[in-house]
């Protein structure tokens, strides 16, 4: 099975900075990758599907970049709200995968 | 609007039997698969299972294969996550997802889910 491995596990980071998190495949996974969002106490939400597509809803400061085995999810200028735990997924091989996360704090 | 309504905390001892439900409205539910995904405490997400509710046609990953079973009743627009025997180690929150998008054949579901229920916390302890 894929193994999807993200880094770092945290980074601490001030509201208005850019957040670079990043996402890598044991194997291609083509464009075939999702992020999500947890924040503490509430379910996950879908914020970007195929890589690079942002789901209904979701500000522009989110967007996905990557194909094959390398992704990366960025956050142009971080809001208060936008501290939380990020997951990648895959979807291109059987079962899909999620990440293991990284935690986006405070710094 | 679309929802999942998912049943209440739990707590069972090991040994016990357990079905959660997670109710869908908003959308025409027989149409989308509906997933289920597991959280241990302070731990990462794992996909269980899927069912296309219109013919209950289910999907488990080889992780969970063999230790719960989803299941429908499209009658009541209900999916359900089932134990037979709790262990310990099945300990965790579980959330019920939709696919992205409608698809009758599981090879074109999206595998991406843009619909959570707000979670089931499954406690066993002795």
């Amino acid at each position: 099975e894929i193994v999807l491995t993200q880094s770092p596990a945290t980074l601490s980071l001030s509201p208005g900075e850019r957040a670079t998190l990043s996402c890598r495949a044991s194997q291609s996974v083509s464009n075939f990758l999702a992020w999500y969002q947890q924040k503490p106490g509430q379910a996950p939400r879908l914020l970007i599907y195929d890589a690079s597509n942002r789901a209904t809803g979701i500000p522009a400061r989110f967007s996905g970049s990557g194909s094959g085995t390398d992704f990366t999810l960025t956050i142009s200028s971080l809001e208060p709200e936008d501290f939380a735990v990020y997951y990648c997924q895959q979807r291109s091989s059987w079962p899909p995968l999620f990440g293991g996360g990284t935690k986006v704090e405070i710094k | 609007e679309v929802q999942l309504v998912q049943s209440g905390a739990e707590v069972k001892k090991p040994g016990e039997s357990l079905k959660i439900s997670c109710k869908g409205s908003g959308y025409s539910f027989t149409s989308y698969w509906i997933a289920w995904v597991r959280q241990m405490p302070g731990k990462g997400l794992e996909w269980m299972g899927i069912i296309y509710p219109g013919d209950s046609d289910t999907r488990y990953s080889p992780s969970f294969q063999g230790q719960v079973t989803i299941s429908v009743d499209k009658s009541i627009t209900t999916a359900y996550l089932q134990w037979s025997s709790l262990k310990a180690s099945d300990t965790a929150m579980y959330y019920c997802v939709r696919d992205r998008e409608p698809t009758r054949h599981v090879d074109t579901a999206t595998y991406y889910f843009d619909y959570w229920g707000q979670g089931t916390l499954v406690t066993v302890s002795s």
